[in-house]
């Protein structure tokens, strides 16, 4: 079986720029996550999807981040426009059911510098 | 104060001692706690979660949660080099949402 796979793995951009990173989550997971790590810091949460709705979208930092989950299958981020702060692993996350016993697996990550 | 606090490490063992990783949470309703391991360029795996105080034990890991004191640890017996990861403590702090809350992470090195 798959797991959560993030596309793309590296990406460089200038500031000022827009990049769309993209989560194919487990097959069959409704719910599906965005976190991400900035350098030095700890993982964050940014927003959780069950299907193709969003259940809790507080850990958004602000308006230049949309994420969309079409159809309830694979989601985007994009960031518009990139700002240097941007920089930072983007991890996407997926889990059957929201129990508290559900294993939330992470992908690889998508790592993003903003130059 | 963060609201999950690890120590950064690099912790140091050598191969077949028992590794103790520790962290701390700020937020006292907190309700389901989990190490994660997460090798450098990798993703964050699950290994161990745990709810309710006490000790639970799944092969060479033992997590302990206390409550009380707010801490939760993960004790890893007869560390291998293959054990040499970064360990992340996350915590549910709401179990109307499904959200972690991670600490920074604390580095283990295991020496043959």
């Amino acid at each position: 079986e798959a797991g959560v796979t993030q596309f793309p793995s590296h990406s460089v951009i200038e500031k000022g720029q827009t990049v769309t990173l993209r989560c194919d989550p487990i097959s069959g997971h409704d719910n599906l996550y965005w976190y991400r790590r900035v350098m030095g810091k700890e993982i964050k949460f940014l927003l959780h999807f069950v299907k193709e709705s969003k259940q809790d979208e507080s850990g958004m930092p602000n308006n230049r981040f949309l994420a969309e989950r079409t159809g309830g299958t694979y989601s985007t981020l994009k960031v518009q426009p990139a700002e240097l702060e941007d920089s930072g692993v983007y991890f996407c996350a997926s889990s059957q059911d929201r129990g508290l016993g559900n294993t939330i697996y992470f992908g690889e990550g998508s790592w993003l510098t903003v130059v | 104060q963060k609201e999950v606090e690890q120590n950064s490490g690099p912790l140091s063992v050598p191969e077949g001692a028992i590794a103790s990783l520790n962290c701390t949470y700020s937020d006292r309703g907190s309700q389901s706690f989990f190490w994660y391991r997460q090798y450098s360029g990798k993703s964050p795996e699950l290994i161990m979660s745990i709810y309710s105080n006490g000790d639970k034990e799944d092969g060479r890991f033992t997590a302990q949660l206390n409550k009380a004191s707010q801490y939760v640890s993960l004790l890893i017996r007869d560390s291998q080099p293959s054990d040499s990861a970064t360990y992340l403590c996350a915590v549910v702090r709401d179990t109307g949402r499904r959200a972690l809350t991670f600490g920074s992470g604390t580095r283990l090195q295991v020496q043959p």
